[in-house]
């Protein structure tokens, strides 16, 4: 099974801060990695898929880079609404997502 | 718009069964394939179970697999999962999930989840 380990499980910010979340595969997924966001007591949103596409309607704040095993979501200018958790998740060899980041104030 | 709406959550004893349903609406529910997703209090996300749009190609994590079943309805738009042999272990909320078409296999859609409690 495919592993997928975020770092890190947490973090701080403030709102117009840039916040990266690390997400490393076990083995090579290629591209085949998405985003999720979710709130408390909501479901997951997802956000990018393929490592770096965009999802309609998601603010061109968010971005995703990588490829291989290593892949990193970047918030470029955090809002309010941006805090929550994270989730990556392979799709390579069934799913797997990572334990999440949540980013707090 | 895509909806999915998921049904059957209760509280069960362990070693009892639950049938969870999720009622889709807004694409066309053959053409795709489908999930279930839960997420234990407080926890991550583990992925559960497939099941291809033809119903025909299923599979299942490790940690449900000869217990729980998933089968689709493409004439009622509805997807289902029958757990037996419930654990302790089995309590979270359970989230029915589109599968994005093509090769990336992403879940686009989720439901807003139903909650299994397994406890004596």
């Amino acid at each position: 099974d495919i592993q997928m380990t975020q770092s890190p499980s947490s973090l701080s910010a403030s709102v117009g801060d840039r916040v990266t979340i690390s997400c490393r595969a076990s083995q090579s997924v290629y591209s085949y990695l998405s985003w999720y966001q979710q709130k408390p007591g909501k479901a997951p949103k997802l956000l990018i898929h393929a490592a770096s596409a965009l999802e309609v309607g998601v603010p061109p704040r968010f971005s995703g880079s990588g490829f291989g095993t290593d892949f990193t979501l970047t918030i470029s200018s955090l809002q309010p609404e941006d805090f929550a958790t994270y989730f990556c998740q392979q799709s390579y060899s069934a799913w797997t997502f990572g334990q999440g980041t949540k980013v707090e104030i | 718009e895509v909806r999915l709406v998921e049904s059957g959550g209760s509280s069960v004893q362990p070693g009892g069964s639950l049938r969870l349903s999720c009622a889709a609406s807004g694409f066309t529910f053959s053409s795709y394939s489908m999930s279930w997703v839960r997420q234990a209090p407080g926890k991550g996300l583990e992925w559960v179970s497939y099941i291809s749009g033809g119903g025909d190609t299923t599979y299942y994590a490790d940690s449900v697999k000869g217990r729980f079943t998933i089968s689709g309805d493409s004439a009622k738009k509805s997807l289902s999962l029958q757990m037996n042999s419930l654990r302790d272990e089995d309590t979270a909320v359970y989230y029915c999930v589109r599968v994005a078409s093509g090769s990336f296999r992403y879940f686009d859609y989720w439901g807003l989840g139903t909650l299994v409690i397994v406890s004596s």
